[in-house]
């Protein structure tokens, strides 16, 4: 089965600094992965996906991120945080269902706090 | 563009209640998911829908059950509910692609906070 570990379940970062959140993929075939946000009191919105190609996939809001199959890794980056980005972060892998459809395995989340 | 919408936003059961939350999606996906989220261990998928008359087990389906009668439609029912049930829960729509299955995003609803006392 495939798994995502997200280290780190709060990040603080000041505003204008980097925003780095790890996510760390299992997966015995080539993986799908996504990153999505949530906000409070909302559902989750899509950041970026990654499903093969290029490593370093751009999303909206100025994220991106890269995946690394050496270090089986998908780590979300902005190099400027504002404070609109506090959020929490959620890493996720995809996995075909039977009979259809694709399953979505999250992490545990990263509650990223910006602070003045 | 509503998007998925889901009802109620919040709603407080008492132990052994019963109750239906209802999913709608107007982006005509064949796909459709409910989850729910619990502190420190992000979504758990319920149970699926791969089209309009189909349900499908997840991986915590026990106490719930779903009907999709109208493909733009997938509800989520509690027949009896128990304290272990409180949670928010998610629905999500996704279209099969034409390619791949695996990357297509899943587009996710507000959600419904559901407490049982």
């Amino acid at each position: 089965a495939q798994s995502v570990t997200q280290l780190g379940s709060h990040v603080s970062v000041s505003e204008g600094a980097l925003v780095l959140l790890r996510c760390n993929y299992s997966s015995s075939v080539p993986p799908y992965l996504f990153w999505y946000v949530q906000y409070p009191n909302q559902g989750l919105q899509l950041l970026l996906k990654y499903t093969t190609g290029a490593t370093l996939v751009k999303g909206i809001n100025g994220f991106e991120a890269e995946f690394k199959k050496s270090e089986t890794s998908f780590h979300l980056t902005k190099p400027s945080a504002h404070m609109s980005d506090a959020a929490e972060y959620f890493c996720a892998v995809s996995d075909e269902l039977t009979g259809g459809g694709n399953k979505l395995t999250f992490g545990t989340g990263t509650q990223l706090k910006v602070e003045l | 563009n509503a998007g998925v919408t889901q009802t109620p936003k919040f709603r407080v059961l008492k132990t052994g209640q019963s109750m239906t939350l209802l999913c709608a999606q107007d982006m005509n996906h064949e796909y459709m998911y409910w989850y729910r989220q619990d502190p420190g261990m992000g979504l758990r998928l319920i149970h699926y829908s791969v089209g309009e008359g189909t349900t499908a087990k997840g991986e915590v389906p026990d106490g719930y059950n779903v009907s999709r009668l109208k493909k733009q439609n997938f509800l989520l029912g509690l027949e009896s509910a128990a304290p272990s049930q409180t949670s928010v829960y998610f629905c999500a729509s996704s279209y099969p692609g034409l390619n791949l299955i695996r990357n297509q995003p899943q587009h996710f609803g507000d959600g419904t906070r559901l407490s049982i006392l």
